[in-house]
């Protein structure tokens, strides 16, 4: 079946400019989570979603970073007024049932803010 | 806050020779273990994982990992290199009590298998 996909690939904004990047993971999958990684370094968590629970907003940097997911479906990451330091690739990853479940990545968006 | 240690950034071996990366982490209680790969432009890819029993685990492509809960590590090894293992390799893990079910990674080995 589909892998978990991502879009765009690449993207290159301004500083100070809203990005919008989406998720699609494995149908069936129920958890999902979004994941940073900046030239040289390990990932970073951001955010999980688990069925309707609450997300687990505990690696957001800042409140210029929000995430929605609608059911079981695609998950959008919101960066509002970016800053260079967000420059990194994003990635997406799902999962069938914590907390023993393998996570599933994506391709990953590469986001660069100049 | 949990933490996971990978010594080795970069490791250049020749083909056939055998690898060894190392994987520490800072957590006391249940984890879950994994070590991920990313091939040169591919996706992050599950390579083995541990949740329980056995402490020996086998993974794809003929690595295996073993888990000594007594030194917090999870080291990975491949007895015998192939070219195509060039990638980097990614420790990753997840706190089982607590931590919610995010995965904690290590900053990654970029391993290079010269010809």
């Amino acid at each position: 079946g589909a892998g978990v996909s991502q879009s765009p690939s690449n993207k290159v904004t301004e500083k100070g400019k809203d990005v919008e990047l989406r998720c699609d993971p494995i149908s069936g999958h129920t958890a999902l989570y979004w994941y940073r990684q900046r030239l040289g370094q390990g990932l970073e968590f951001l955010i999980y979603f688990q069925g309707n629970s609450a997300p687990d907003k505990s690696g957001l940097p800042s409140d210029r970073f929000s995430a929605e997911r609608t059911g079981e479906s695609v998950s959008t990451l919101t960066i509002q007024r970016t800053q260079q330091e967000d420059s990194a690739v994003y990635l997406c990853a799902s999962s069938l049932v914590i907390p023993t479940d393998t996570q599933y990545f994506g391709p990953g968006t590469r986001l660069t803010v100049l | 806050a949990q933490s996971v240690s990978q010594h080795n950034h970069h490791v250049i071996l020749s083909e056939a020779a055998s690898l060894e990366l190392g994987c520490n982490y800072s957590y006391g209680g249940t984890v879950n273990l994994f070590w991920y790969v990313q091939y040169p432009g591919q996706h992050l890819q599950l390579l083995l994982k541990y949740f329980s029993g056995d402490p020996l685990v086998k993974g794809i492509k003929g690595f295996e990992a073993e888990f000594i809960k007594s030194k917090f590590s999870f080291n990975l090894r491949k007895p015998s290199v192939q070219w195509s293992d060039t990638a980097e390799y990614f420790c990753a893990v997840n706190i089982l009590t607590g931590g919610g079910n995010k995965l904690t990674f290590g900053t990654g080995t970029q391993l290079k298998v010269e010809l």
